[in-house]
């Protein structure tokens, strides 16, 4: 079946600094892929997503570019802000089951 | 607010006991997903229905576990005899069935169930 894998937390970076979490997928077919976003006691928000190869989502600053040769799709910010400190959930959709890998923790500090 | 809603958001009882939750999806929505997230995992997959069937069930889904949606709107998840291995967050998730967005499955804020 398909599965996720995403770096393992916690991330802790000062404001401004680089953000990279890596994700890669195994999956049959041609999955979708999402970022989600759960911030301190709310549910998950989905961040942003692409639909096919070579396809880059993008939302608040965030972008993860689907690559098909290397099963990837890693989320990046050029400059995080405190207000990312969340955790986030790589995850593929084929058909109508969602994967989420075991997510990242996120802290920002000021 | 138009989101996915469910009710209650914490829940704790005691092991043997039934317990039920609730999830209003988005009303446009004919998909609804039942998730368990445990602690420092992601969520799960547990089940989903389009309109009133449902239509695919994963095998963490125990006899103990039952889902309905009986209207295609609303859908409530029982747990009977309750464990202390059930305590968890169970997250709802609806999507469209047609056109754009398909998809993408839009969660609730979850309901937290603790077994003592």
């Amino acid at each position: 079946g398909d599965s996720v894998t995403q770096m393992e937390g916690p991330v802790t970076l000062s404001e401004e600094a680089f953000l990279t979490i890596n994700c890669t997928y195994t999956a049959t077919g041609y999955p979708s892929l999402f970022w989600y976003v759960q911030y301190p006691g709310e549910g998950l928000q989905l961040l942003l997503k692409a639909t096919k190869a070579d396809d880059k989502g993008s939302n608040k600053g965030f972008e993860a570019t689907y690559r098909k040769e290397t099963t990837s799709f890693h989320l990046e910010k050029g400059s995080v802000q405190v207000s990312d400190s969340a955790v986030y959930f790589c995850a593929t959709n084929t058909g109508n089951q969602f994967y989420f890998g075991t997510g990242t923790s996120l802290t920002v500090i000021p | 607010d138009t989101g996915v809603s469910q009710d209650p958001r914490h829940k704790i009882t005691k092991r043997g006991q039934n317990v039920t939750f609730r999830c209003d999806p988005i009303s446009e929505h004919n998909r609804l997903y039942w998730y368990r997230q445990t602690l420092g995992q992601g969520p799960e997959f547990l089940t989903y229905f389009q309109n009133e069937a449902q239509l695919e069930k994963s095998r963490l889904l125990s006899d103990r576990f039952s889902a309905e949606r009986p209207k295609g709107s609303f859908s409530t998840l029982e747990i009977q005899r309750t464990e202390q291995g059930d305590s968890a967050m169970y997250l709802c998730a609806s999507s469209p069935a047609v056109g754009m967005g398909t998809d993408t499955q839009y969660f609730g804020p979850g309901t937290r169930l603790t077994v003592l």
